[in-house]
């Protein structure tokens, strides 16, 4: 049972357009939610992360939005750049529970 | 080091031999989680350490799989005659309290190839 699911396996974007990665959930206890990236040959590094109590959090390039009404969160990358390219899965947990993860979208940003 | 410390970084071996796979978590993290990662698939969650609680082992996915965690610290996943099917990359992660709301930090994997 797929409890978090990214639909679109693959995204290429242009250098300097916005790459906006998706993540849908069906589990309304989940509190916690997180974007890592990942490029081959190492694990994937924590990217961002939102509490269910926010609709938005951003850190530089990095947007994460969430909206609980959908289940459905986001993640904007604006400008996007080749250093982007990478692997990126969403995740989510149930506070002290373990985390579920998505099956990845490989994002590649063209120079 | 400071990050979560994985080994053997690579390991191939023969079907029906064990393998074990090592973690050293970061320091101080008393949650532990062990994922793999086949060819062209997302992460699949084997089991999850939490201090001193019994481990959740719900995504163990056969008897052959087992994990323990000394002291708190170290972890080891030993997967017994081992099959081709898991041939994959082994991953763990440590954060720092369960409990709250903390990322976890990975480590690079064990890749593991069964011939």
């Amino acid at each position: 049972d797929q409890q978090v699911k990214q639909n679109s396996p693959s995204l290429s974007v242009q250098e300097g357009r916005i790459s906006i990665l998706n993540c849908d959930y069906t589990n309304s206890m989940f509190d916690y939610f997180l974007w890592y990236k990942k490029y081959p040959a190492e694990g994937p590094t924590f990217l961002i992360s939102i509490s269910s109590i926010k609709d938005k959090n951003e850190d530089g390039r990095f947007t994460v939005f969430l909206n609980k009404s959908a289940k459905h969160l986001s993640l904007h990358i604006v400008p996007s750049q080749p250093g982007d390219s990478a692997v990126y899965f969403c995740a989510a947990m149930h506070t002290g529970n373990q985390f579920y993860f998505g099956t990845g979208t490989s994002l590649t940003v063209i120079p | 080091g400071a990050g979560v410390s994985q080994s053997p970084s690579n390991k191939v071996t023969e079907k029906g031999k064990d393998v074990e796979l090592r973690c050293d978590p970061i320091s101080g993290h008393t949650a532990l989680y062990w994922y793999r990662q086949s060819l062209g698939q997302g992460l699949e969650f084997l089991i999850y350490f939490q201090g001193n609680s019994a481990p959740d082992k719900s995504g163990l996915p056969s008897d052959r799989f087992s994990a323990e965690r000394t002291g708190g610290s170290v972890s080891t996943l030993t997967i017994q005659r081992t099959q081709q099917e898991d041939s994959a990359v082994y991953l763990c992660a440590s954060s720092l309290k369960p409990g709250t709301n903390q990322p976890q930090h990975f480590g690079d994997g064990t890749r593991l190839s069964i011939l």
